[in-house]
């Protein structure tokens, strides 16, 4: 079985300021990761993915995630936040390229001017 | 380049009525998943169409079917509609069954009543 736990349903930041989103992971297997996010009546889309290569992964828009094995975990950063990052952000585990995805219940990033 | 494209947007039935909803996939693709996001929660997996063919389902009762046709696009059938029925659902293509970079579609948000 696999799943994510996202540590916090709701994160507010400053313009500015540096974003953590907090994701721990459960997989029976070396996991494939992803941030998906998604925008108030848009489609989610894929910020950046671990699939087994460097665990310092890069993403779209300045986001980057790293994977730490020992602790399970796979948290989003952004050195600096910008208004366009409000939105929803959900960690999702995969055992193999070709199982299903499984989500996290959501991050709301809220950004304050 | 046309993304992946879901029909009707909205949505509002009674109980005990069904529903089809639509999908076409992204160009070049040739796989179709399908997920459901109740309010506040994560997109949950209902299953994935590749080759015209049910490759994989979650754990949603036979209620929930589907189709794929040769132009790679799906359908979503849902029988007997539950007010917990209602949700958003999303639509999803990819390349040859895999899973590692979905492209989502707005969705169809299907009110119950």
């Amino acid at each position: 079985a696999q799943s994510v736990t996202q540590l916090d349903s709701h994160v507010s930041v400053s313009e500015g300021t540096p974003v953590l989103l907090r994701c721990n992971y459960s997989s029976s297997y070396s996991p494939s990761l992803f941030w998906y996010v998604q925008h108030p009546n848009k489609g989610l889309q894929l910020l950046l993915k671990y699939t087994s290569a460097a665990t310092l992964v890069k993403g779209i828009n300045g986001f980057e995630a790293e994977f730490k094995k020992s602790e399970t975990s796979f948290h989003l950063t952004k050195p600096s936040a910008h208004m366009s990052d409000a939105a929803e952000y959900f960690c999702v585990v995969s055992n193999f390229g070709n199982e299903k995805l499984t989500f996290g219940t959501g991050t709301r990033l809220t950004i304050i001017p | 380049d046309a993304g992946v494209t879901q029909s009707p947007t909205h949505l509002i039935k009674t109980r005990g009525q069904q529903v089809t909803l639509r999908c076409s996939p992204k160009s070049g693709h040739d796989t179709v998943s399908w997920y459901q996001q109740a309010l506040g929660q994560g997109p949950q997996f209902i299953f994935q169409y590749y080759e015209e063919e049910e490759r994989q389902r979650g754990n949603f009762p036979d209620r929930f079917s589907g189709h794929q046709f040769p132009n790679y696009s799906s359908e979503l059938n849902v029988n007997a509609l539950l007010l917990g029925d209602s949700a958003l659902y999303l639509c999803a293509s990819s390349s040859r069954g895999y899973n590692e970079k979905l492209f989502f579609g707005s969705g169809t948000q299907l009110s119950v009543l």
